[in-house]
């Protein structure tokens, strides 16, 4: 199994810009969830779906986040317009549990909005 | 909304030195996961515990839940430079309504002097 897979690796753009992130979760993992990664703020759940259906969304920053999971191997989350406060190491997460069973992270997005 | 405290945020020991963190819940947990970060990668997952009491074992590192169920340590004996990195620890969310999530700790981030 190659684990969970997140591209690009690393992301510069200019402020304004709308930036696309892309998770491909463990196949047969009912959970996938995301996560902003920052010094001042440590390890931030943003959203988190079950079987392609968002269940808690209440950790997105603002109206400019969005995430979408068109089918089950497939994840996006988007910032439009980005800002230089998005600057972060985005996480993507899949698991059999929401809770209860191990989170497999990918390797991340470090995302330097300029 | 219930929060996972870890101490200490920083330390730093001479190799060879042991090391303990320490998770807090101001809430009973139905279990507990713990999670090590190296330096510039992602998070992975060490260990699971569910039984209050519970102790468990990984070559030199030590996991114990509390009584409780409302603490938890990770202790890692005579380290060595590959313990390098932080190290977090997770548990669920207590809600009344709508769907549990997994709460991480601000993390514990360990280096050492060779």
């Amino acid at each position: 199994d190659a684990g969970v897979i997140q591209s690009p690796r690393h992301e510069v753009t200019e402020m304004g810009q709308e930036v696309t992130l892309r998770c491909k979760p463990i196949s047969g993992h009912d959970y996938l969830f995301w996560y902003r990664q920052t010094m001042m703020r440590g390890l931030e759940l943003l959203i988190y779906f079950n079987n392609n259906v968002p269940i808690d969304d209440s950790g997105m920053p603002e109206d400019r986040f969005s995430a979408k999971m068109p089918n089950a191997s497939f994840s996006t989350l988007k910032i439009q317009p980005s800002e230089p406060r998005d600057s972060a190491v985005y996480f993507c997460a899949s698991s059999f549990s929401a809770y209860n069973s191990p989170l497999h992270f990918g390797n991340g997005t470090r995302l330097t909005v300029t | 909304g219930q929060q996972v405290m870890q101490i200490p945020q920083y330390q730093h020991v001479q190799e060879g030195e042991d090391f303990t963190t320490y998770c807090n819940s101001s809430t009973t947990l139905s279990n507990i996961q713990w999670y090590k970060q190296r330096p510039g990668g992602h998070p992975v997952f060490l260990i699971q515990l569910v039984k209050s009491g519970e102790v468990k074992k990984q070559k030199r590192l030590t996991f114990q839940f509390g009584e409780a169920k409302k603490n938890s340590s990770l202790h890692i004996t005579a380290t060595q430079t590959t313990d390098v990195g932080t190290y977090f620890c997770a548990g669920p969310e207590v809600r009344v309504q709508g769907a549990q999530k997994l709460v991480f700790g601000q993390g514990t981030r360990l280096t050492i002097n060779p």
